[in-house]
């Protein structure tokens, strides 16, 4: 079965550093990968995905996640945290059609991410 | 161009109640998904709609049961509801025939509190 494990529950960091949170998922076939963000009281919104190609996503609000398929990790970054960017974090594999390409998502745990001013 | 909408915001239920959950889906989209988020969880997929079946369902018992309207709406019924039954209720929705470009797009969910 998929699995994705995000191994930092809580990240700290000052605004103005560079980010990586990690995630690592257990999939048989190539995986479709996400990562979605989540502020308090709110859903959950699209940073980025991948299906296929270039193995360096880019996506919203300056980050970009690298897909390595020979560590099963799909790592988001960012160069330079806001304060606006503290939130809680998931990655998500796609664990299962229901016909034509639509699909359910398994996600990980997530990493809560705390910026200090 | 409306988002996912999902109703009511906040709800508190009493254990062996049952609770009815709504959502509508972002315009042009014909899937719902939905999923629950226990509190320092990821969210887990309950089950899907589309044509109004269920298509696809995630581990959770028989007092989980849903319907998809003709408009594409969807409700969550959760049926003798249990103290872990507490959570964030979110809808995603999408377009059957193009996941992959058009992906799930969430609602801000619906906070249930059984006591």
């Amino acid at each position: 079965a998929q699995s994705v494990t995000q191994p930092d529950i809580h990240i700290t960091v000052s605004e103005g550093a560079s980010l990586e949170l990690r995630c690592n998922y257990s999939y048989g076939a190539t995986p479709y990968l996400f990562w979605y963000v989540q502020s308090p009281g709110q859903g959950l919104q699209l940073l980025l995905k991948y299906f296929s190609g270039d193995t360096l996503v880019q996506g919203i609000k300056g980050f970009e996640a690298e897909f390595k398929r020979s560590q099963s990790s799909f790592n988001l970054r960012k160069p330079s945290v806001h304060w606006s960017d503290a939130a809680e974090y998931f990655c998500a594999v796609v664990g299962g059609y229901s016909g034509g390409s639509n699909y359910k998502l398994t996600f990980g745990k997530g990493t809560l991410l705390t910026v200090n001013p | 161009d409306a988002g996912v909408t999902q109703s009511p915001t906040h709800l508190i239920k009493t254990r062996g109640q049952q609770v009815t959950l709504r959502c509508s889906p972002k315009s042009g989209h014909d899937t719902v998904s939905w999923y629950q988020q226990a509190l320092g969880q990821g969210p887990q997929f309950i089950f899907q709609y589309y044509e109004e079946e269920e298509r696809q369902r995630g581990n959770f018992p028989d007092r989980f049961s849903g319907h998809q309207f003709p408009n594409y709406s969807s409700e969550l019924n959760v049926n003798a509801l249990l103290l872990g039954d507490s959570a964030l209720y979110l809808c995603a929705s999408s377009f059957f025939r193009d996941s992959h470009n058009s992906p799930l797009h969430f609602g801000n969910g619906t906070r249930l509190t059984v006591t």
